[in-house]
C-alpha cells in the first residue's frame, strides 16, 4: 500500500472553474513531486519541491500552480485549463537527490 | 542528458514461461536504474533499483533485473509470470542533480492463462 494518498481520485472540471488537487505523504521525505500522465505514456515531471521549496519547473503554464504548505503536503491549483489537460495527475515522494521516488495513486483529471 | 529507451511495445508470454522486459540507457558517469509497474487507472508501484555493487538485483512480486554495464542494459526478469502480472513496466534513469527522474516509454505486458 502506498503511503502516498491523493484526492480526489476523479475531478471533472469546466474551462473555468478553479479545483485543487491534493498530495499527501506520511514518509517524512523532503522532496515531493508532481507528474502529468498521457493514456499508455510514461510520466512526465511537472514541479519539484525540496525542503518545501520549489526547486524544479519545467517550464508548465501558469494555469498550473503548485504549493506546498508543509513537509507533508503538496497542491496543484488548476485554472483555465484546456482540454488536452485531461490526464493523471501523479504525486511522488522521495529523500530527494537519487532516492527512490514513491507514487500515489493519482488524480483522473478530465476537462471539458 | 540522459535517456532511457524500452524497444518493445509490448510484451506476450504465456502463464508459467519467463518474463523478459527489456531496458537499455544512456546516462554519463554512474546511472541510478528503477523498475516500475503501473496497472489500469493506478498509480506507479516501485518495483527495484540498482546503485552499485551486485549487477542482480531482486525486487519486489519475484522480479529481478541484471544490470550490464557493457550494454548498457537493465533488463527486468521474472522466472514464471503470472496472469496477474500483466500491466505495464516501466524503467527509469535518474542521474542529473535536482531529482530528476527520467522513465522509458514503457512496455505493456501481458500475460496469458
Amino acid at each position: 500500500d502506498t503511503e502516498v494518498t491523493q484526492t480526489p481520485k476523479h475531478l471533472v472540471m469546466g474551462m473555468t472553474n478553479k479545483k485543487s488537487l491534493k498530495c499527501e505523504q506520511h514518509m517524512g521525505h523532503r522532496a515531493m513531486y508532481w507528474y502529468k500522465q498521457k493514456a499508455k505514456k510514461p510520466p512526465e515531471l511537472m514541479f519539484v519541491y525540496s525542503y518545501e521549496k520549489l526547486s524544479i519547473n519545467e517550464s508548465v503554464p501558469s494555469r498550473f500552480s503548485p504549493e506546498c504548505p508543509n513537509s507533508s503536503l503538496l497542491n496543484l491549483h488548476l485554472h483555465a485549463l484546456q482540454p488536452e489537460d485531461s490526464a493523471l495527475y501523479l504525486c511522488a515522494a522521495s529523500r530527494g537527490g537519487l532516492e527512490t521516488q514513491y507514487f500515489g495513486p493519482g488524480t483522473r483529471l478530465l476537462v471539458l | 542528458a540522459q535517456s532511457v529507451a524500452q524497444p518493445e511495445d509490448q510484451v506476450n508470454v504465456a502463464e508459467g514461461n519467463p518474463l523478459t522486459v527489456k531496458c537499455t540507457y544512456s546516462v554519463s558517469g554512474n546511472p541510478y536504474l528503477f523498475w516500475y509497474v503501473q496497472y489500469p487507472n493506478r498509480g506507479l508501484q516501485f518495483l527495484l533499483k540498482y546503485i552499485t555493487g551486485d549487477n542482480l538485483v531482486k525486487g519486489s512480486y519475484g522480479f529481478e533485473a541484471e544490470f550490464n554495464k557493457s550494454q548498457t542494459s537493465f533488463h527486468l526478469k521474472k522466472p514464471s509470470a503470472l496472469v496477474s502480472d500483466s500491466a505495464l513496466y516501466f524503467c527509469a534513469v535518474n542521474k542529473a542533480a535536482g531529482n530528476k527522474l527520467t522513465f522509458g516509454g514503457g512496455t505493456r505486458v501481458l500475460v496469458k492463462p
